[in-house]
């Protein structure tokens, strides 16, 4: 079956660096993923998402590496905020309708 | 805010007692999931509604669960006879179609003693 996980569960970065979010699948056949944001207490929140037809996408201070060669997927975060803490999940769908979730990487943005 | 409501937000039973949660997703969604993540990982999918139809069921969804969308807008999960394993977060999601991104609410978090 499908899965997704991610590289490291903790990530610490200093206020004003970049962060880079890794993430692992094991389906072939995924044809979008997507990086939510998850603060306590509350749903996930879309940051980006990306085609499998695409290797890079970018958004407001975020951006998506994808490289199907490896299964790996990336999220990066530039100029990183103190609001930026929280868990950060990839997730891929299959053709199919619902996503498959990996684990989450927590990120602690220190001041 | 992400225009997708849940309620209740929280929600403690007894091991044995019924529980319903309803979902309100944004309002020009014809497709509605739920979720359930439990702490430390990821939301695991549970079903998903394409209008009124409950068009894909996942495993996870025992036969005590049972979700419904009459009208195809807001949706309902019941579950009945709550065990201790069923506490966690109940999620719901909306989308326009498929390959749209999918707009969480804030959940519905049970906890059965």
């Amino acid at each position: 079956g499908e899965s997704v996980g991610l590289h490291l569960p903790t990530l610490s970065v200093q206020e004003g660096d970049n962060s880079i979010i890794n993430c692992a699948y094991s389906n072939s056949a995924s044809d979008y993923f997507i990086w939510y944001k998850q603060e306590s207490g509350k749903g996930p929140q879309f940051i980006i998402d990306i085609r499998s037809n695409m290797d890079k996408r970018q958004g407001q201070r975020v951006t998506v590496l994808l490289n199907k060669t490896v299964k790996h997927l990336s999220l990066q975060i530039a100029a990183t905020q103190p609001g930026d803490s929280a868990v950060y999940f990839c997730a891929e769908r299959t053709g199919a309708n619902n996503l498959f979730f990996g684990t989450g990487t927590r990120l602690t943005v220190i001041p | 805010d992400t225009g997708v409501s849940q309620n209740p937000r929280h929600k403690i039973t007894k091991r044995g007692q019924n529980v319903t949660f309803r979902c309100d997703p944004i309002s020009e969604h014809n497709r509605l999931y739920w979720y359930r993540q439990t702490l430390g990982q990821g939301p695991e999918f549970l079903t998903y509604f394409q209008n009124e139809a409950q068009l894909e069921k996942s495993r996870l969804l025992s036969d005590r669960f049972s979700a419904e969308r009459p009208k195809g807008s807001f949706s309902t999960l019941e579950i009945q006879r709550t065990e201790q394993g069923d506490s966690a977060m109940y999620l719901c999601a909306s989308s326009l179609r498929q390959g749209n991104e999918q707009f969480f609410g804030p959940g519905t978090r049970l906890t059965v003693l």
